[in-house]
C-alpha cells in the first residue's frame, strides 16, 4: 500500500523563523514525484513545490526548500523567513508516475506564524 | 474563470436526502479525482476517472457514486447521505504524467 505519514498534526513558530516540517511516505515504486501543498483558511489547494523522485537534487522555490531523502523515504519542507501569510494547513503527497496515478495524501500539518 | 470549478461551494442537506456535487475543468485533462478531507485524516481519495469510460473506485467509495459525463465534467453523489459524509469534498484533475493536480474551490457538505 502507498502511504504518507505526518507526524506533526500542529506546529507554531514566530515570525521571520525557520521551521520544517516532516513527511515520510512508503512505496515500492522507484518512479514519482512528491509534492507540499498548502491550504490557506480559504480552503484552496495551492502548490508549494514539488520534487521528482529521480532528482537528487533538493527543490527550492524562493522561501521554500526540500530535504529529499529517497533512501530512508523522507520528504520534508522547510520555511525559511516565515510570514504571516505561510498560516496554513500543509499536506504531502505523492503520486507514481507509471501505471494508476493516485495522489496520495498525508494527514496535514496545521502550521501558525505568530507576529 | 477558475480552471476547476465545483459546485455548490456550500451545501447543508438532510439525512437520506440525495445530493450531487459537480465538477468542470477548463484543463483539458484526463484524470479526474474526488476527494474527501477530514480534521487529522487528510485528503482521502474517493473515486477516479482516466477517461470518459474509465471509472475506478478510491479507498473511501462506499456510499458514493460518481459519473464521467465529458472529459471536463466529473460528478460525486450521495445516494442517501448520513451525517459521517459531512465533509469537505474536493475535485481535482492531472495530466497523463500527474506532474501537477489542480483542486477546485472545495464544497463543505454538511448532512443533518
Amino acid at each position: 500500500a502507498q502511504t504518507v505519514t505526518q507526524s506533526q498534526p500542529e506546529m507554531s513558530v514566530q515570525e521571520a523563523e525557520t521551521v520544517t516540517l516532516s513527511c515520510t511516505y512508503d512505496t515500492s515504486e522507484s518512479n514519482y514525484y512528491l509534492f507540499w501543498y498548502k491550504q490557506p483558511p480559504s480552503r484552496q489547494m495551492i502548490l508549494v513545490i514539488r520534487q521528482e523522485a529521480y532528482k537528487q537534487q533538493n527543490a527550492t522555490e524562493n522561501r521554500f526548500s526540500v530535504n529529499f531523502q529517497k533512501a530512508a523515504k523522507s520528504f520534508s519542507l522547510k520555511i525559511s523567513d516565515s510570514q504571516l501569510g505561510d498560516t496554513a494547513m500543509y499536506f504531502c503527497a505523492f503520486i507514481v508516475i507509471q501505471g494508476a496515478q493516485k495522489l496520495v495524501f498525508g494527514q496535514g500539518t496545521r502550521l501558525t506564524i505568530n507576529p | 474563470d477558475a480552471d476547476v470549478t465545483q459546485t455548490p461551494r456550500n451545501r447543508i442537506t438532510k439525512t437520506g436526502k440525495r445530493i450531487m456535487l459537480e465538477c468542470s475543468q477548463t484543463k483539458g485533462h484526463d484524470r479526474m479525482y474526488w476527494y474527501r478531507q477530514d480534521p487529522g485524516l487528510g485528503l482521502r481519495l474517493i473515486y477516479y476517472s482516466f477517461d470518459v469510460k474509465d471509472i475506478n473506485k478510491g479507498e473511501i467509495s462506499d456510499g458514493y457514486s460518481v459519473s464521467r459525463q465529458a472529459q471536463a465534467k466529473f460528478s460525486l453523489s450521495l445516494e442517501s447521505a448520513i451525517p459521517n459524509q459531512t465533509a469537505l469534498y474536493f475535485c481535482a484533475t492531472s495530466d497523463f504524467y500527474g506532474t501537477e493536480a489542480f483542486f477546485g474551490q472545495g464544497t463543505r457538505l454538511t448532512v443533518v
